[in-house]
């Protein structure tokens, strides 16, 4: 498995404004994924977060709403634009730590409430 | 397309005794994994189970096992002895080779005691 950590933890925002979550691993991994949760729902995949080069996005998210950075093996960022209320969520990071499965393992998660 | 379905959004169990989460699901894969999620209030997303779709047996950790039926792409997760720790969300996952994770809706545990 693998040790991820996210930042921050939860947050209050005000439409309009960004916020970037901040997703750290303690081993170095190949795949990096983030996903949203919204209220009473289940997890859906935003994005692939590929180590140097563009992320790459499910159907329904553009990179102009949710900039992914993936600088290394190790960490990766979730920007949040221009936020409404309906990007209330929780919004996970999760690794695949073993790709011999290609099991995931995720963060705690960010919880994020815009007013 | 895969899709996994969880028919049960809540269920209930009384603490020590055993209680069975029903999950199917659907891929034209023949090389795929199944997992089972727990997501305590905590929201932290912890791996419960995972199955091989080319192993017959089924996987067991500790309180937890499953029973994977391939031919009806049914894959249930048994909790033995439950606790009041266990109660949670619990979801069931599919991945196919070169597809994404695919989560069902997930099933609401209440452990009472």
């Amino acid at each position: 498995s693998a040790v991820i950590s996210q930042k921050p933890s939860r947050d209050i925002c005000q439409r309009g404004t960004s916020l970037t979550i901040q997703c750290q691993v303690d081993s170095q991994v190949t795949m990096m994924f983030w996903y949203r949760q919204q209220p009473g729902q289940s997890l859906t995949l935003i994005a692939t977060a590929n180590q140097g080069s563009e992320a790459t996005y499910e159907s329904g998210f553009v990179i102009d709403k949710f900039p992914i950075s993936r600088p290394n093996l190790t960490f990766s960022t979730l920007t949040v634009s221009n936020m409404s209320p309906e990007d209330s969520s929780i919004y996970l990071c999760s690794v695949e730590a073993d790709s011999s499965t290609d099991t995931q393992y995720f963060g705690p998660g960010t919880r994020l409430t815009v007013l | 397309a895969q899709t996994v379905t969880q028919s049960q959004p809540e269920m209930s169990v009384q603490e020590a005794e055993t209680v069975t989460l029903s999950c199917t699901y659907d891929t034209s894969e023949s090389d795929y994994y199944l997992f089972w999620y727990k997501q305590p209030p905590s929201r932290q997303m912890i791996l419960v189970i995972r199955q091989e779709a080319y192993k017959q047996q089924n996987a067991t950790e500790n309180r937890f096992s499953v029973n994977f039926q391939k031919a009806a792409k049914s894959f249930s997760l048994k909790i033995s002895d439950s606790q009041l720790g266990d109660a949670a969300m619990y979801f069931c996952a599919l991945y196919a080779s070169g597809s994404r994770l695919t989560f069902g809706e997930g099933t609401q545990l209440t452990v009472n005691p």
